[in-house]
């Protein structure tokens, strides 16, 4: 069973803020989220991650809600450029776990 | 070095052959994973390693597929008897153990069966 949700696609006006949701109902409180970007034949690439602070890099925002269920990733002002699909991910970080595992992603569009 | 590379980046090969990827990680990544993606769906988790040692693999990866890594350094991918189904693009990522800044991907291997 799929750990998140998040919706399909969203489209956002080039400048704004993109502002793409995601539902970890079920989050265990070891586990972080993490948003990674796939552009269109690249591989992904990292983003951001958090536990249960907000967090925020060079690329984006991360806002967690308080119960820790849905988080929201935030790029303040979206380029032509960040057109792509975004993935949300929830995992332990541990030494033994590989448990980076992906779902479908929201396909963001940035239109002119 | 700046980041995972894989080669080739397209690959088309006759259902039946037999096709290997090759893929460099970041050179203090002591963490290797590969992953295949089919058209519309996000990355699936084929195996990793830690090192040279291959700690999981996951039930996707048939015994058409073996996957190496000699010295904990490069590693390769190899699928027999290719099938149309194979047809997907095979990512490589690799990781520092767990620092937390998650996985580095590679480009990716896109390979046909025709």
């Amino acid at each position: 069973d799929a750990k998140t949700t998040q919706p399909p696609s969203m489209d956002c006006a080039e400048g704004r803020a993109a502002n793409l949701p995601c539902n970890h109902s079920t989050i265990s409180g070891n586990e972080y989220v993490y948003w990674y970007r796939q552009i269109h034949s690249q591989g992904p690439q990292y983003i951001i991650h958090g536990l249960k602070n907000n967090e925020t890099n060079e690329m984006a925002s991360l806002i967690i809600t308080e119960d820790r269920k849905s988080s929201t990733l935030i790029l303040p002002h979206a380029t032509l450029r960040d057109t792509a699909v975004y993935y949300c991910i929830v995992r332990v970080v541990g030494y033994n776990n590989n448990d980076m595992r992906f779902g479908a992603g929201t396909r963001l569009t940035v239109k002119p | 070095d700046t980041g995972v590379s894989q080669d080739p980046r397209h690959k088309i090969t006759k259902r039946g052959q037999n096709v290997t990827f090759r893929c460099d990680p970041i050179s203090e990544h002591n963490r290797l994973y590969w992953y295949r993606q089919t058209l519309g769906q996000g990355p699936e988790f084929l195996t990793y390693f830690q090192n040279e040692a291959q700690l999981e693999k996951s039930r996707l990866l048939s015994d058409r597929f073996s996957a190496e890594r000699p010295k904990g350094s490069f590693s390769t991918l190899e699928i027999q008897r290719t099938e149309q189904g194979d047809s997907a693009m095979y990512l490589c990522a690799s990781s520092f153990q767990e620092i937390g800044y998650g996985y580095t991907f590679g480009s990716g291997t896109r390979l046909t069966v025709v």
